[in-house]
């Protein structure tokens, strides 16, 4: 397996713009996880589903924050309308799920810089 | 899920052994402890995971007390490309789906 893959890489669009996030799980896996990044904030978890299902968003931001996964290969983040605060490394990740043991697969990410 | 605290950062030189010692003192009964890397501009990558004494693989070692509150992860003869973000998590993969990190410690291998 490819791992997960995330598009775009980099991103840098100006504030108030939409932004589009895409994630590949790894196939077979149940859950997938949306992680940002800052050196102010670390890691933060943002959302997550299990069988496409969101179970947790409570880490999201704000309402300009939604994100979904129409089916089990594939996942959006969506930031609109975007703002400079919202610079940062957006993770993707994905596991087999309970019964394991619940390790993460990560992307290797989609650095967003908004102006 | 258990609270951790571990060192913010680390130096240490090429050749040595490292050890980061990550405390949890209120770990459950079904809780197992989980260390992720983290490269710069890299997403973490899981690297070992235990319960209790100690756990071996092929990049590092994990030992745990009797009373599981702390844990060390340990990596041998360390090499510069070992400068990373490690990251400690405790929590019951059978019940625990939400997974959160925190800060981790950041070590700096110097030549």
């Amino acid at each position: 397996d490819a791992g997960v893959i995330q598009s775009p890489r980099h991103e840098v669009t100006e504030m108030g713009q939409e932004v589009t996030l895409r994630c590949k799980p790894i196939s077979g896996h149940d859950y997938l996880f949306w992680y940002r990044q800052t050196m102010m904030r670390g890691l933060e978890l943002l959302i997550y589903f299990n069988n496409n299902v969101p179970i947790d968003d409570s880490g999201m931001p704000e309402d300009r924050f939604s994100a979904k996964m129409p089916n089990a290969s594939f996942s959006t983040l969506k930031i609109q309308p975007s703002e400079p605060r919202d610079s940062a490394v957006y993770f993707c990740a994905s596991s087999e799920g309970q019964g394991d043991t619940g390790e993460l697969f990560f992307g290797e990410g989609s650095r967003l810089t908004v102006l | 899920l258990a609270k951790t605290t571990q060192p913010i950062s680390m130096d240490s030189y090429e050749g040595q052994e490292v050890n980061i010692t990550c405390s949890h003192n209120n770990i459950a009964t079904n809780d197992y402890i989980t260390w992720y890397q983290q490269f710069p501009s890299q997403g973490p990558r899981f690297i070992i995971q235990g319960y209790k004494t100690k756990v071996t693989n092929e990049v590092a070692s994990l030992f745990i007390p009797a009373d599981r509150k702390s844990s060390t992860l340990s990596l041998p003869r360390v090499s510069l490309s070992d400068t990373a973000v490690y990251y400690c998590l405790v929590g019951d993969p059978d019940r625990d789906d939400k997974i959160i990190f925190g800060k981790g410690t950041r070590l700096h291998i110097l030549p």
